[in-house]
């Protein structure tokens, strides 16, 4: 596609489930980025994937959050567990080679947990 | 914690007036991104600046970077309805290697 996708695109959720955010990735851009936005709050950090390099996971924010990326290609972020406080908008970007490139970012998912 | 902080949070200008917000690193930054984001909307890029003492203008937004790579400020001239949103900066402060953004800055134009 065109720029970068994100599914879907709302998630309502029971606490206590687990849920998949998918991100679709622009083809050929090899820096993949998470972000969560609460409600009202800026963008803040979850995971950083660069090519073959290992991801920085510095902001995962518990071990109830993962992440995986195949390649330079699809990427899904886990959330076991859910919490009433995970609800946010899950943000994925891509570029091209990662710092000094545009990123772009998808529509986001809007996860509700109830 | 954020490592970079904006100003102001909110900002509401009447139509035609000038603005500016302002972006800041305690440490040097690799560089800035100038975004922004409409309600329910994703980001739009804006600009990027990657210099010491770099500006770049795209229509009435002129974004600067200070010599230290610590202080960037958007400047919107004649403001209209349409650059109402939500201004995020985002950088890679220090050794980081993520894209961190600050809290954004909200704005609201007034025909």
């Amino acid at each position: 596609g065109a720029g970068v996708s994100q599914s879907p695109s709302n998630k309502v959720t029971e606490k206590g489930k687990d849920v998949e955010l998918r991100c679709d990735p622009i083809s050929g851009h090899t820096a993949l980025y998470w972000y969560r936005q609460r409600l009202g709050q800026g963008l803040e950090f979850l995971i950083y994937f660069q090519g073959n390099s290992a991801p920085d996971k510095s902001g995962l924010p518990s071990d109830r959050f993962s992440a995986e990326r195949t390649g330079e290609s699809v990427s899904t972020l886990t959330i076991q567990r859910t919490q009433q406080e995970d609800s946010a908008v899950y943000l994925c970007a891509s570029s091209a080679q990662g710092w000094g490139t545009e990123a772009f970012f998808g529509q986001g998912t809007r996860l509700t947990v109830v | 914690s954020q490592e970079l902080e904006q100003s102001p949070q909110s900002l509401i200008v009447q139509e035609g007036k000038n603005l500016t917000i302002n972006c800041t690193s305690s440490k040097t930054l690799y560089g800035l991104y100038w975004y922004k984001q409409k309600y329910g909307e994703g980001l739009i890029f804006l600009m990027m600046l990657q210099k010491g003492g770099e500006e770049k203008s795209h229509e009435k937004i002129t974004a600067k970077l200070d010599e230290k790579k610590q202080q960037s400020s958007l400047h919107i001239t004649a403001s209209q309805p349409s650059h109402a949103g939500i201004y995020l900066c985002g950088g890679a402060p220090g050794s980081a290697r993520q894209l961190t953004f600050g809290s954004g800055t909200q704005l609201t134009v007034l025909p």
